[in-house]
């Protein structure tokens, strides 16, 4: 099946640094990637629609300041968490779309192993 | 607007016995209905998906899922758990137009018992 990576795994940052997490899909091309915040014991929340070549699409209440996604490849973004505070600390997992074969709409999303933010 | 609710957040079985974890979804057009397993510190797995091909879905390590339009509904069952299935659930529906980002429900932890 398809293989969506992140890195790092897990990252811990003073308050006021910025994180860098990447998201790739390592054998397939992704048009479209998302990504999800998780709060501890909560489900996941879409934070951004992030679209190969162009500005990503953040949902309401989501800062775009704040949360900086690039996706500069059809195999790669990147969600930049700056000036990070406690508050920010969750766990961060992006998704990949891929096509099936053959039938344009049924698309499938590839979800990665997560991102673990702790700031202090 | 698309919406999941899952009933139980919790849910205990024996070793053996039959799982069974509810999902309720609400869609203004024909959804596309996920469900995801997810273990401890880790990412999301497909465990099966529904895209309006057959309402009977069969999914990986011994799950399905029944499409249920006129109870909007799309429960996941395996006939016998196994102490490995123990693990977070999560259901999910898109839109079959439009971005396509999955909307979760709450969760369900599913509990094996010896």
């Amino acid at each position: 099946g398809a293989v969506v990576s992140q890195h790092p795994s897990r990252v811990i940052c003073k308050s006021g640094t910025s994180v860098k997490i990447e998201c790739r899909s390592l054998d397939f091309q992704a048009t479209t990637m998302f990504w999800y915040r998780q709060f501890p014991k909560k489900s996941l929340m879409l934070m951004a629609t992030s679209n190969e070549g162009s500005k990503a699409t953040y949902e309401q209440g989501v800062e775009k300041d704040k949360f900086l996604i690039n996706h500069a490849s059809l195999t790669l973004s990147t969600l930049t968490v700056t000036s990070a505070h406690p508050e920010d600390s969750s766990f961060y997992i992006c998704s990949a779309r891929a096509r099936a074969s053959g039938t344009s709409s049924q698309d499938t999303q590839y979800f990665g192993p997560g991102t673990r933010l702790t700031v202090l | 607007a698309q919406s999941v609710t899952q009933l139980g957040s919790h849910v205990s079985v024996s070793e053996g016995a039959l799982v069974l974890l509810r999902c309720n979804y609400s869609s203004s057009v024909p959804p596309y209905l996920f469900w995801y397993v997810q273990y401890p510190n880790q990412g999301l797995q497909l465990l099966l998906k529904y895209t309006s091909a057959a309402t009977l879905v069969k999914g990986i390590n011994g799950f399905e899922a029944e499409f249920k339009k006129s109870e909007t509904s799309f429960h996941l069952t395996k006939p016998s758990a196994h102490m490995s299935d123990a693990a977070e659930y999560f259901c999910a529906v898109s839109e079959g137009t439009g971005r396509r980002a999955l909307t979760f429900g709450s969760g369900t932890r599913l509990q094996v018992q010896p």
